[in-house]
């Protein structure tokens, strides 16, 4: 599977900030996913990232508030746009490995608290 | 309407017995993949095994092994041998083929804890 590495592992943020996070994939991978997890919750897809195009969301996310870029086959940015203590959230950088079933894997995750 | 249903919102086992944590879909493909996760408190999101829609055998690894029953829409995890380490959130998770592509859903996560 690609290792996959997440920054910040964790942050403390100021409501009504901005904080991006980054993905780094040790591979070139086609599609990246980012996923959060809220307090308790399980995990819920935000966006698939492919290069080369903008990133397409899910029902109930968008743009303006995740903003994502792909500039390459092995990075992407996730940013969660003018924070409130409901963004407090594990944000999952994810890419479909190469073993069976196309199984994705995730990075370490990213805690954010927003106070 | 869930896609993904854990039931099982806790789970106790005693260390060195095996426990099952039960999953159930629904999808209208013919082509799916079925995974469950394992996600320690640290919280990073740990593969633990794949089945294929249209894998005959039950899928096993170490000792893991997926119960798929395709006609009842169930794909239930075994754990054997349950060791303290086992103790975590387990999420099942399933990909549709066709216009899905690779998105993976997630079921609600059963909490596991392992007794010394």
């Amino acid at each position: 599977s690609a290792v996959i590495s997440q920054k910040p592992s964790r942050d403390i943020c100021q409501r009504g900030t901005s904080l991006t996070i980054q993905c780094q994939v040790d591979s070139q991978v086609t599609m990246m996913f980012w996923y959060r997890q809220q307090p308790g919750q399980s995990l819920t897809l935000i966006a698939t990232a492919n290069q080369g195009s903008e990133a397409t969301y899910e029902s109930g996310f968008v743009i303006d508030k995740f903003p994502i870029s792909r500039p390459n086959l092995t990075f992407s940015t996730l940013t969660v746009s003018n924070m409130s203590p409901e963004d407090s959230s594990i944000y999952l950088c994810s890419v479909v490995g190469t073993g069976v079933g196309n199984t994705i894997y995730f990075g370490e995750g990213s805690w954010l608290t927003v106070v | 309407a869930q896609k993904i249903t854990q039931t099982q919102p806790g789970m106790f086992v005693q260390e060195k017995e095996a426990v099952t944590l039960d999953c159930t879909y629904d999808t209208s493909d013919q082509s799916y993949g079925l995974f469950w996760y394992k996600q320690p408190s640290s919280g990073e999101m740990i593969f633990l095994i794949y089945q294929g829609s249209y894998d005959e055998q039950n899928a096993t690894e170490g000792r893991y092994s997926l119960n798929f029953q395709k006609a009842r829409k169930s794909a239930n995890l075994v754990i054997s041998a349950s060791q303290l380490g086992d103790s975590a959130m387990y999420f099942c998770a399933m990909r549709e083929g066709g216009a899905g592509g690779f998105k993976t859903i997630f079921g609600a996560g059963t909490r596991l804890f392992v007794k010394a």
